[in-house]
């Protein structure tokens, strides 16, 4: 079993569709947690960390369950350009990747 | 404009080869990383260095050496040992180690190596 697991994808949505990923992860010794994006081709870059309380960054929404070791990116009003693979990942000392969702959001 | 840079960003070798991979970064950063992305697989960590001469392997770093002579400088080899080089290289760096993990890692653009 991987350390990190998402979603296996693709999703496929229509603009404007709330979309949502889910990742769980294995080890509770993980100390921090994030969600990057990675363009096709191109490399990770990161969208947003997530915290317990759960964090908001304009219509990307992320939150953290620590009792279940999952982590959730919500996507509201998903625009053409949302269109990337999204992947999970956890620190513990070292950074854990997740294998990535690839969202495709089509007019 | 700080960033790090990778070259070249394809790269054909034939089997039995050694290649290098270039990785330099301005950002000042303390620690660089190489990872490997293969097709609808997440990276997985090659070797990382925290400190100018001081470098430590990662989860998969049978087939491949580093070096870290200078702070900007990480550059990665491939050597014929690697059974299955071909794959998406990316390199990163981060501010270091802040007592909860490492600060965010920043990747550069990666280099596509195929071999034939």
């Amino acid at each position: 079993r991987k350390e990190v697991e998402q979603d296996p994808g693709p999703f496929n949505v229509p603009e404007g569709a709330t979309v949502a990923f889910n990742c769980t992860y294995s080890n509770s010794a993980s100390q921090s947690f994030f969600w990057y994006r990675q363009d096709c081709r191109k490399e990770p870059k990161l969208l947003m960390s997530v915290y317990s309380s759960g964090n908001e960054d304009g219509r990307f929404t992320a939150q953290l369950n620590r009792a279940s070791q999952y982590i959730s990116l919500l996507i509201r009003d998903s625009k053409l350009s949302d269109s990337a693979t999204y992947l999970c990942v956890v620190r513990r000392g070292k950074l854990i990747f997740g294998q990535g969702t690839e969202l495709s959001v089509k007019p | 404009d700080g960033g790090i840079t990778q070259s070249p960003k394809y790269l054909f070798r034939k089997e039995g080869q050694n290649v290098t991979l270039s990785c330099e970064q301005n950002l000042n950063h303390d620690a660089m990383y190489w990872y490997r992305q293969d097709p609808g697989q997440g990276l997985r960590l090659i070797y990382y260095s925290q400190i100018v001469n001081d470098f430590q392997k990662g989860d998969i770093a049978e087939g491949y050496s580093v070096s870290r002579e200078k702070k900007e400088s990480f550059p990665l080899t491939v050597t014929s040992a690697q059974k299955n080089p071909t794959a998406f290289y990316l390199c990163a760096s981060s501010g270091g180690y802040s007592g909860r993990g490492y600060n965010e890692q920043f990747f550069g653009p990666g280099t596509r190596l195929t071999v034939l």
